[in-house]
């Protein structure tokens, strides 16, 4: 089981380019959490998805940033017209069963530090 | 919703001595806590996590305790070793409190002292 895949591991863009993340979970997990981690912060919720359907996207942003998480493939964090606020380290984790409801144990993966010139 | 706060943010001990991380969290309702190890520019790891109906657990070297009364829960390290220095998160869950219901603290940054 090679555990949660996130790729890459280190994003550059520019100011005004856009950004995207690939999360690939567990096997066997189709539960997905996306989180922000900011320097000297802690993680961040932003948005938890199972396959084709976005179950709650309360931490995102309102503008810029979207997920998606489809029937094939890995699950997607996407944000246009990066700004240099958007550098962080970003984390995707996975679990079998929906986290909250059992309190799943969470699996993360590596991350991708998104640095904006 | 729930805060979590995290104390102290940089801990600096001697290697062989103990190393306590608290956190205090608002919510009476957390029913879940784990604790996350992040080593340096990489993911974050679950090391230890406790239900609201334990008061203490222990693994190893590590433990944690849970004073629901008082809504607060440490991490302990005993007989600490150079590979324990990293940051250390802990986290608190709320029934119904979102989708992943995960309140992490900040952090605490454990540095182990030759």
């Amino acid at each position: 089981n090679a555990g949660v895949m996130q790729n890459p591991r280190h994003l550059v863009r520019r100011r005004g380019q856009e950004a995207r993340l690939r999360c690939s979970p567990m096997k066997g997990h189709s539960h997905v959490y996306w989180y922000r981690q900011l320097p000297e912060e802690g993680l961040k919720f932003m948005v938890y998805l199972q396959k084709e359907n976005i179950i709650d996207e309360s931490g995102m942003p309102k503008e810029r940033f979207s997920a998606e998480f489809p029937k094939e493939g890995p699950s997607i964090l996407r944000i246009q017209q990066v700004v240099r606020g958007d550098s962080a380290a970003y984390f995707c984790a996975s679990s079998p069963r929906p986290r909250q409801a059992t309190n799943e144990k969470l699996f993360f993966g590596s991350g991708t530090q998104l640095s904006v010139l | 919703g729930e805060n979590v706060e995290q104390h102290p943010s940089t801990l600096s001990v001697q290697e062989g001595d103990s190393a306590v991380i608290k956190c205090t969290y608002s919510d009476s309702a957390s029913n879940y806590f784990p604790w996350y190890k992040q080593e340096l520019g990489k993911r974050p790891q679950l090391i230890i996590d406790i239900r609201s109906n334990v008061g203490e657990k222990k693994d190893q070297r590590i433990a944690v305790t849970l004073n629901k009364t008082a809504k607060h829960f440490s991490l302990h390290i005993t007989e600490t070793q150079p590979e324990d220095s990293a940051v250390y998160f802990c986290a608190a869950t709320i029934p119904g409190g979102g989708a992943d219901g995960l309140t992490f603290g900040k952090g605490t940054h454990l540095i182990i002292q030759p």
